[in-house]
């Protein structure tokens, strides 16, 4: 099965700054999420992207299939973005990284 | 549509019980999934049905260990004699299958925190 690899592990910021979290997958996947853990452990959706770039807000992700990573932008953070950031690679189940921990420090 | 629902939200129970999970997925959703998260670890796929039919297991999944989706809508997670090792979150999530039109996101339900004393 495909391999995921997230980086950094951790990542703490001043509120304000910018962020980018990357996702590596082993081999080719024909989905590609971002999650964010809340403090309850529930998985919210964040971008559903096996190609191309996607925008939300504060939020934007882009996913280059044939390069087999994806990246996750986060624009002025703030201390509500803190949490732990999944990306989740799929050929049928989706296989996880091992998340970024993010905090954001006000 | 409300999401993917999971009951219980907690669970304790003593070493060498029973314990029986549900999930009700999306309602137009025919994959659903199960996985097990540990604290500070990924999500860990456990097993996933197309329907009713249960098309793939992983090794995780000891012989204590059974799910169901009987009528392809909502499944149970049952682990027999459980252990402490089998404390953690269990997530259930549904999707489309890959060749719909509308894509394979898969949305997660709030989870069961289950705790084997």
């Amino acid at each position: 099965g495909i391999q995921v690899e997230q980086s950094p592990p951790d990542l703490i910021l001043q509120e304000g700054a910018n962020s980018t979290l990357r996702c590596n997958f082993s081999d080719s996947v024909n989905n590609l999420q971002w999650f964010h853990q809340n403090p309850w452990g529930q998985l919210i959706n964040l971008f559903y992207i096996p190609s191309g770039t996607k925008q939300n807000g504060r939020l934007s992700a882009t996913t280059v299939a044939t390069e087999r990573y994806s990246l996750l932008y986060i624009s002025s953070s703030q201390t509500t973005d803190s949490g732990v950031y999944f990306c989740g690679g799929s050929q049928g189940n989706l296989i996880f990284g091992k998340g970024t921990k993010l905090s954001v420090k006000p | 549509d409300t999401g993917v629902s999971q009951d219980p939200r907690h669970k304790i129970t003593k070493r060498g019980q029973n314990v029986t999970f549900r999930c009700d997925p999306i309602s137009e959703h025919n994959r659903l999934y199960w996985y097990r998260q540990t604290l500070g670890q990924g999500p860990e796929f456990l097993t996933y049905f197309q329907n009713e039919a249960q098309l793939e297991k992983s090794r995780l999944l000891s012989d204590r260990f059974s799910a169901e989706r009987p009528k392809g809508s909502f499944s149970t997670l049952e682990i027999q004699r459980t252990e402490q090792g089998d404390s953690a979150m269990y997530l259930c999530a549904s999707s489309l299958a890959w060749s719909s039109r509308k894509g394979t996101e898969a949305f997660f339900g709030q989870g069961t925190r289950l705790t084997v004393v």
